[in-house]
């Protein structure tokens, strides 16, 4: 069974840029994830679908990031324009359907972005 | 709202040896999920072990164990017999019994030396 998979795997773009991110979740899994890590710091939820309804987004910085997951198959996050402080591990996760307090999440390798 | 807190920015153990992660958390639930996750060096972060807090018995998966004291709010982690794939960052995390998503610390980067 193929794990959560994220492309690209790096990306370096000039502020001001548009950049966009996906993440392909195990097949099957309703829940997926969005997390970011800046450097140094915590890893900071951003937002949670559930199929292609988006169930929690109050992690999102601001109306520069757009998050979409149509069909409730795979997931991408824009970054449009870019600033330097959106530059981190922007990580993918996914969980089975419904909810258990404790099910786990399954993460993909992260994309780094670095905004120049 | 929740916080995690390792503060443990870094530690080293000799293979073979134990060593032991701490994370304390702050919460005003009575109902929740704590989990400590692994980041292999490159690699991507898989789930070491979980405990739920209803249950008084500490989990333990092979030679991962934790140290959970609810009414301290501390959730450490305890690794015996350490090897050189144990090398990694280490993170604690928490969640809510109403919310999906994972609250986590800044992570422990722990090396195993030979």
């Amino acid at each position: 069974e193929a794990g959560v998979t994220q492309f690209p795997s790096h990306s370096v773009i000039e502020k001001g840029q548009t950049v966009t991110l996906r993440c392909d979740p195990i097949s099957g899994h309703d829940n997926l994830y969005w997390y970011r890590r800046v450097m140094g710091k915590e890893i900071k939820f951003l937002l949670h679908f559930v199929k292609e309804s988006k169930q929690d987004e109050s992690g999102m910085p601001n109306n520069r990031f757009l998050a979409e997951r149509t069909g409730g198959t795979y997931s991408t996050l824009k970054v449009q324009p870019a600033e330097l402080e959106d530059s981190g591990v922007y990580f993918c996760a996914s969980s089975p359907q419904g909810w258990t307090g404790d099910n786990e999440q399954f993460f993909g390798p992260g994309t780094r972005l670095t905004v120049l | 709202a929740q916080t995690v807190t390792q503060s443990q920015p870094e530690m080293s153990v000799q293979e073979a040896e134990t060593v032991t992660l701490s994370c304390t958390y702050d919460t005003s639930e009575n109902n929740y999920y704590l989990f400590w996750y692994k980041q292999p060096p490159s690699r991507q972060m898989i789930l070491v072990i979980r405990q739920e807090a209803y249950k008084q018995q500490n989990a333990t998966e092979n030679r991962f164990s934790v140290n959970f004291q609810k009414a301290a709010k501390s959730f450490s982690l305890k690794i015996s017999d350490s090897q050189l794939g144990d090398t990694a960052m280490y993170f604690c995390a928490f969640k809510g019994g109403s919310q999906g998503n994972l609250i986590f610390g800044k992570g422990t980067k722990l090396s195993v030396k030979p």
